[in-house]
């Protein structure tokens, strides 16, 4: 079974600070992804990598980047965050472009 | 752009029903179409994946259909449980990238 792993589940952060979430994938996926899901929004894509050290913006990338050195971890980082940035942030991985998306168990991110 | 719309945004059920959740698109020019489950506060499960080329995908009570042409998807569920009640979400496959709908919410009565 594919498994993809976010690291944490709730993260309680102050405006202005910068933030880190990690997401790992065990089964050697090519492609990796970042959304977040707001309530009457649905899942928007903020960034995606098809390949260790290259990453491509999706909808929304204003505000945070990513980093990818190793094809197993996927970062996105609020370089300074915001009240508009509290959400539930999404990972995904997926084998190719063309097949099945696995999703993480999510972050939800309050900033105060 | 592409938009994804589901209908209906809400359902409830009683136990034992058979239903049908529809998913449009307003873009035909897609590589495939992917039903995910989504329980509360909980990250995305993986469905049914149907490719372009493909007209329906089935995993065990669940069947889901694609109409390319007319920009349609259908996920029937046959003889619902209350384990069902979910958000249930339907993607596309567009270009780089998958565009979601809003989803629908399922509630499943005992």
């Amino acid at each position: 079974d594919v498994k993809v792993t976010q690291s944490s589940r709730y993260l309680v952060k102050r405006t202005g600070e910068k933030v880190f979430l990690e997401c790992v994938q065990d089964m050697d996926h090519e492609n990796m992804f970042w959304y977040r899901q707001d309530p009457g929004l649905g899942l928007r894509l903020i960034y995606f990598s098809y390949d260790v050290k290259m990453k491509e913006k999706g909808d929304i990338p204003e505000g945070y980047s990513v980093s990818r050195e190793k094809k197993e971890r996927f970062s996105l980082i609020l370089e300074s965050a915001s009240t508009n940035q509290t959400s539930m942030y999404l990972c995904a991985s997926s084998l190719g472009p063309l097949v099945e998306q696995y999703f993480g168990p999510g972050t939800r991110l309050t900033v105060t | 752009k592409q938009e994804v719309t589901q209908i209906p945004a809400a359902l409830s059920v009683p136990e034992g029903e058979n239903l049908v959740l529809n998913c449009s698109f307003t873009d035909s020019a897609i590589y495939n179409l992917q039903w995910f489950r989504q329980d509360p506060g909980k990250g995305l499960t993986s469905l049914l994946l149907i490719q372009s080329s493909q007209r329906e995908q089935t995993s065990g009570r669940l069947n889901a259909s694609l109409d390319k042409s007319s920009g349609r998807s259908t996920l029937y569920i046959a003889a619902s449980q209350p384990g069902d009640s979910a958000t249930y979400l339907c993607a596309v496959k567009d270009g780089n990238k998958l565009v979601f709908g809003a989803g629908t919410i399922l509630r499943v009565k005992s």
